[in-house]
């Protein structure tokens, strides 16, 4: 079954603390990773796409990356508007259309 | 260029009730998809539609329902109301065929629906 795990599932930083944020899967004929963000009663806003193993992203302070199993979500020297629930997603075909799949989120707080 | 739309934002009904939510995806796109988002389950697939055709469906029981016209706007429907029905309904639209190479979802700002 294909599976999406986020860790960790909350976070607090304090401006300027950067960390990093998993996203880590199991899936068949994977055919691309999206990283979104996503604000309180919003819709989630779309940050990245990752193809293969080995490519790199990044926006401002925000960098992602992607291995066979996994995708990192980097941030550095955070600001508080940074604050938000942030979704790793993986699409996969089934038969002739696709389908995101959606891990439970990462819900980060940036305190000034 | 004009983002995906949805309508109503908010919505309150009753158990057994029928409800029905609107989409207007980005201009030129052809793909709509529906999720829905819940504090327990997180976002989960509901189904897929492209050239007014359902293409794909997610395990949600046949009370949900949904279809696209002819200028891709997309509609969802969702009979006999449950309380557990209550979530944030998003929907999503994509330019290109499905399951084409990484092909990127923008969402609406979603239907909250309450279900008393």
């Amino acid at each position: 079954e294909d599976q999406v795990t986020q860790s960790p599932e909350a976070l607090r930083l304090q401006e300027g603390e950067s960390s990093s944020l998993n996203c880590s899967y199991t899936v068949s004929g994977l055919r691309g990773l999206f990283w979104y963000r996503q604000d309180p009663g919003k819709g989630p806003e779309f940050l990245f796409t990752l193809y293969s193993a080995g490519e790199e992203k990044e926006k401002e302070r925000l960098k992602a990356t992607l291995t066979k199993k996994e995708s990192f979500l980097h941030i550095t020297a955070p600001k508080p508007e940074d604050s938000a629930t942030y979704l790793c997603a993986v699409q996969v075909r089934i038969q002739g259309a696709q389908k995101l799949v959606f891990g439970q989120g990462t819900r980060l707080t940036i305190n000034p | 260029k004009a983002g995906v739309t949805q309508t109503p934002r908010y919505l309150i009904k009753t158990r057994g009730q029928q409800v029905t939510l609107s989409c207007s995806p980005i201009s030129g796109h052809r793909s709509v998809s529906w999720y829905q988002q819940t504090p327990g389950q997180g976002l989960q697939f509901l189904f897929e539609y492209f050239s007014e055709t359902q293409r794909n469906k997610g395990n949600f029981p046949g009370r949900f329902s949904g279809r696209q016209f002819s200028n891709s706007r997309s509609e969802m429907n969702v009979s006999t109301l449950e309380l557990g029905d209550s979530a944030l309904y998003l929907c999503a639209s994509s330019f290109r065929l499905p399951g084409h190479l990484g092909e990127t979802q923008y969402f609406g700002p979603g239907t909250r629906l309450l279900v008393l």
